[in-house]
């Protein structure tokens, strides 16, 4: 079992770019998580996602970031127009689309982190 | 809103002693779950250990421990018999228990950053 498969791990881009950093969840998982974390601080919950539905983004910026989880396919979270307060290290966690025990512990990704120049 | 505070930016302990790590939280629910995560220097998340609120009895993964206290709202990480290996950043969190059709979202604490001196 692979585990949750980001990429890039590292990516840069100048201002006003497009990053898209993408996901692969955990075999046999549905349920797609985007955590932000910036320097010096804990993370913050983006965007909650199951194939090709967003159910929560209540931590997305209203603007330029976008996330989708479709039917075949990794997690695309995108950010258009990059600025550097977008520099951050971004991580992907996923859990089983069942109401199981295991389904309240999110296994994470080794993040991707973008430099914004 | 719930929030989880971790009010030791850093800690230092050497090796092969115990460190408890704090970590309190505020919420109103009844029903949730609270975590400790460890981040290494490789930025991975890994989770250390979990805690059911329903539960009364503290759990334990070999080395370490929680001390929950669920009507002070705390939720204590114990490491004992320290090693350099348990170096890293750590992160209380809370997540809600399931409600249907809702997120399950985690909200993490700042983290404490553990030094284990030799």
């Amino acid at each position: 079992n692979a585990g949750v498969m980001q990429n890039p791990r590292h990516l840069v881009r100048r201002r006003g770019q497009e990053a898209r950093l993408r996901c692969s969840p955990m075999k046999g998982h549905s349920h797609v998580y985007w955590y932000r974390q910036l320097p010096e601080e804990g993370l913050k919950f983006m965007v909650y996602l199951q194939k090709e539905n967003i159910i929560d983004e209540s931590g997305m910026p209203k603007e330029r970031f976008s996330a989708e989880f479709p039917k075949e396919g990794p997690s695309i979270l995108r950010i258009q127009q990059v600025v550097r307060g977008d520099s951050a290290a971004y991580f992907c966690a996923s859990s089983p689309g069942t109401e199981s025990s295991g389904a309240n512990v999110l296994t994470f990704g080794a993040g991707s982190r973008l430099t914004v120049l | 809103a719930q929030t989880v505070t971790q009010s030791q930016p850093e800690m230092s302990v050497q090796e092969a002693e115990t460190v408890t790590l704090s970590c309190t939280y505020d919420t109103s629910e009844s029903d949730y779950y609270l975590f400790w995560y460890k981040q290494p220097p490789s930025r991975q998340m890994i989770l250390v250990i979990r805690q059911e609120a329903y539960k009364q009895q503290n759990a334990t993964e070999n080395r370490f421990s929680v001390n929950f206290q669920k009507a002070a709202k705390s939720f204590s990480l114990k490491i004992s018999d320290s090693q350099l290996g348990d170096a890293a950043m750590y992160f209380c969190a809370y997540r809600r228990a399931f409600d249907w059709g809702a997120t399950n979202k985690l909200i993490f604490g700042t983290g404490t950053l553990l030094a284990v001196q030799p």
